[in-house]
């Protein structure tokens, strides 16, 4: 039992380019999301799926999509990364109901150049 | 709006003290509330959890208790370890719209033989 794993650990991008990061849970939760976490101001959710097959907007959307692959799969992606975007990915996992604890995986270091 | 505010750090203890770290929330409805820790180089890892006022979440030696009237649930542990030393999260759901967490700055404790 893995619980919320994600790819890659560390990513360096110039502007511009674009990426995809990876997310999957094996515990079976039904809602997924992605926080970014910058120096003093914890973490602030970018997106998020309540359920398989619908996904929508947090805090700070803007530069991002998602897909919510299947239920255990959470992608969110990069179109044309800016300096702005140099921060820490955090995916995680809940289940369904009011006020879940939600489980994270161990995090993507972006540096955008 | 639901917000958290968090005891500033960062913290420097000796081991054995007493640790209290202040959370206080602001949210619509009746929120659950949190605190997760987070190890250098790891995601974040829940500790404890109330979901309703009065509760008393623990584990670890780590407890909070959920205060409704004062909008509070403070962090404290009797005698801390070195193995303590982390950043710490208080974190709120609000269980209503989309189920996210809103997270306090974090609070960086370092314990020192």
């Amino acid at each position: 039992n893995a619980g919320v794993t994600q790819t890659p650990k560390f990513q360096v991008l110039k502007t511009g380019q674009s990426m995809t990061l990876q997310c999957a849970q094996d515990m079976n939760h039904n809602s997924m999301y992605w926080y970014r976490q910058d120096p003093g101001m914890g973490l602030r959710l970018i997106y998020y799926s309540a359920s398989e097959g619908t996904t929508d907007k947090g805090e700070v959307p803007n530069g991002y999509n998602v897909s919510r692959l299947n239920k255990r799969e959470f992608s969110l992606r990069l179109e044309s990364a800016a300096p702005s975007q140099t921060s820490v990915y955090f995916c995680a996992s809940s289940e369904l109901g009011r006020g879940p604890a939600q489980y994270f995986g161990p995090g993507t270091r972006l540096t955008v150049l | 709006g639901n917000s958290v505010t968090q005891m500033e750090g960062p913290v420097t203890l000796s081991e054995e003290a007493f640790l209290t770290i202040n959370c206080t929330y602001t949210a619509t409805g009746y929120p659950s509330l949190f605190w997760y820790v987070q190890y250098p180089g790891e995601g974040l890892q829940l500790l404890l959890k109330a979901t309703k006022a009065d509760d008393k979440g623990s584990n670890k030696g780590f407890e909070a208790t959920y205060r409704k009237e004062t909008t509070s649930f403070h962090l404290e542990k009797g005698s801390v370890q070195v193995s303590d030393s982390a950043v710490y999260f208080c974190a709120l759901n609000p269980q209503t719209g989309a189920n996210n967490l809103f997270f306090g700055t974090g609070t960086r404790l370092t314990v020192i033989p």
